[in-house]
């Protein structure tokens, strides 16, 4: 199964209304998670069954969709968001999407 | 407090190998499946292996299949990756990462800090 992911970059400022989507290439119900990255750690994660927030993230990410579209939102970008996020399905093997990174306009 | 440590990466000639351990403690490790991720420099995630709770499910991305193996050790909450056959191209940080199922989909929810493994000549 491969994902999709668009855009590969954005740029924003804090507070802008982020979002990203994901794409499966054939229908993967809702196992699909979210992490985070920063440059040189490990990732960290946002999201599980495609709309679950993992406990300690902030309510401001939420994520939604089933199937093959799949979408995470960040409602009012902070500082520490800027980051690169990526997508992941675990239906069949797992498979990481390339990946989104989120600069400072 | 959960943790995964790995160890083992280094400088490799290519057509070499390498072996990766990964320890854990803070949870009962026997309860969780556990995956191997790389993140080449400058590049993004790539998962390569999966092992279930007691290794009775396996699996390796084409990119790896053939030259690496995944196992685990339960009674000394670890787990392992050999790697043979090494290329350029497996240059890489390598992640051993815990994955979790809840009621409708598993998610990794603890990763290590990763071990660096450079492949050259």
């Amino acid at each position: 199964i491969q994902l999709t992911q668009s855009p590969s970059s954005l740029s924003a400022s804090v507070g802008d209304r982020v979002t990203i989507a994901c794409r499966a290439s054939q229908g993967i119900g809702s196992s699909l998670a979210w992490y985070q990255q920063n440059p040189g750690k490990a990732p960290k994660l946002l999201i599980y069954g495609a709309s679950t927030l993992q406990s300690g993230v902030p309510s401001r990410f939420s994520g939604s969709g089933s199937g093959t579209d799949f979408t995470l939102t960040i409602s009012s970008l902070q500082p520490e968001d800027f980051a690169t996020y990526y997508c992941q399905q675990l239906n069949s093997y797992r498979t990481f999407g390339p990946g989104t990174k989120v600069d400072i306009k | 407090e959960v943790q995964v440590v790995e160890s083992g990466g280094g400088l490799v000639q290519p057509g070499g190998s390498l072996r990766l351990s990964c320890a854990a403690s803070g949870f009962i490790f026997s309860n969780y499946g556990i995956n191997w991720v790389r993140q080449a420099p400058g590049k993004g995630l790539e998962w390569i292996s999966y092992i279930s709770t007691y290794g009775s499910t396996i699996n390796h991305a084409d990119s790896v299949k053939g030259r690496f193996t995944i196992a685990r050790d339960n009674a000394k909450n670890s787990l392992y990756l050999q790697m043979n056959s090494l290329r350029d191209e497996d240059t890489a940080v390598y992640y051993c990462a815990r994955e979790d199922c809840g009621s409708t989909s598993c998610f990794i929810d603890y990763w290590g800090q990763g071990t660096l493994v450079t492949v050259s000549s």
